[in-house]
């Protein structure tokens, strides 16, 4: 395990279909977090995990959106009823609870397209 | 409501130049200032990052400047390369809240020019 894995890297879905992605963080990383990144912006927070809890939500998180990390392990974000403002790159992050060090590691993401 | 600021938008820098990238934040209760890579395609890299109780960082060609009466912190790359080519976040950490989730600045296109 030799990062943050996130599936899949690119999606294209129609505008009111559901869409799930997926995130496997670092193994021994108990905190995971979700951003979101429109194109010429800097990451935006969506939630975050602390092992299987999801202990925030951002305001940018509409009752569309929908994340869980069942038993702590992978994390999954669900969008119904896709809009074209989703567009964006979902990113997830993983970091280890050591203190106040905030050494983050982000994956690759996935690339949403609502047509 | 922005809280990290970042300038410039996007820079041009020719290779062995420095490159310089500013940001400023207004929430004292931030206390960690880490600073991301990010190639095309591709999740953000942490660089470097630095703690308000220090005014300077240095790793190898990469320094952090940080001002905590001005509430303003940057990033030098000496020696730019064609490599270092990418866009650059700040970011802030609020120490208050547990949960450690990062607020980012708009972003800097860097381009080093060969």
């Amino acid at each position: 395990d030799t990062g943050v894995s996130q599936d899949p890297r690119h999606k294209i879905t129609k505008r009111g279909q559901n869409v799930t992605f997926r995130c496997d963080p670092i193994s021994e990383h108990n905190r995971l977090y979700w951003y979101r990144q429109t194109l010429g912006q800097g990451p935006e927070f969506l939630t975050y995990f602390q092992n299987e809890a999801q202990l925030e939500k951002s305001r940018l998180l509409s009752d569309r959106f929908s994340a869980e990390r069942p038993k702590g392990s992978f994390s999954t974000l669900e969008i119904q009823r896709t809009e074209q403002g989703d567009s964006a790159m979902y990113l997830c992050a993983s970091s280890l609870s050591v203190g106040t060090n905030y050494g983050y590691t982000f994956g690759s993401g996935t690339r949403l397209t609502v047509v | 409501q922005q809280q990290v600021k970042q300038s410039p938008q996007s820079l041009i820098v020719q290779k062995g130049g420095i490159s310089i990238i500013n940001c400023a934040y207004e929430n004292t209760a931030f206390d960690y200032f880490p600073w991301y890579q990010q190639f095309p395609g591709k999740g953000p890299a942490l660089l470097i990052a630095i703690r308000p109780d220090v005014s300077e960082k240095k790793e190898g060609r990469f320094t952090i400047s940080f001002n905590k009466s001005a509430k303003q912190f940057s990033l030098h790359i000496m020696d730019s390369q064609p490599g270092d080519s990418a866009t650059y976040f700040c970011a802030a950490v609020d120490g208050s809240s547990n949960t450690g989730k990062l607020i980012f600045g708009q972003g800097t296109t860097l381009q080093v020019k060969p």
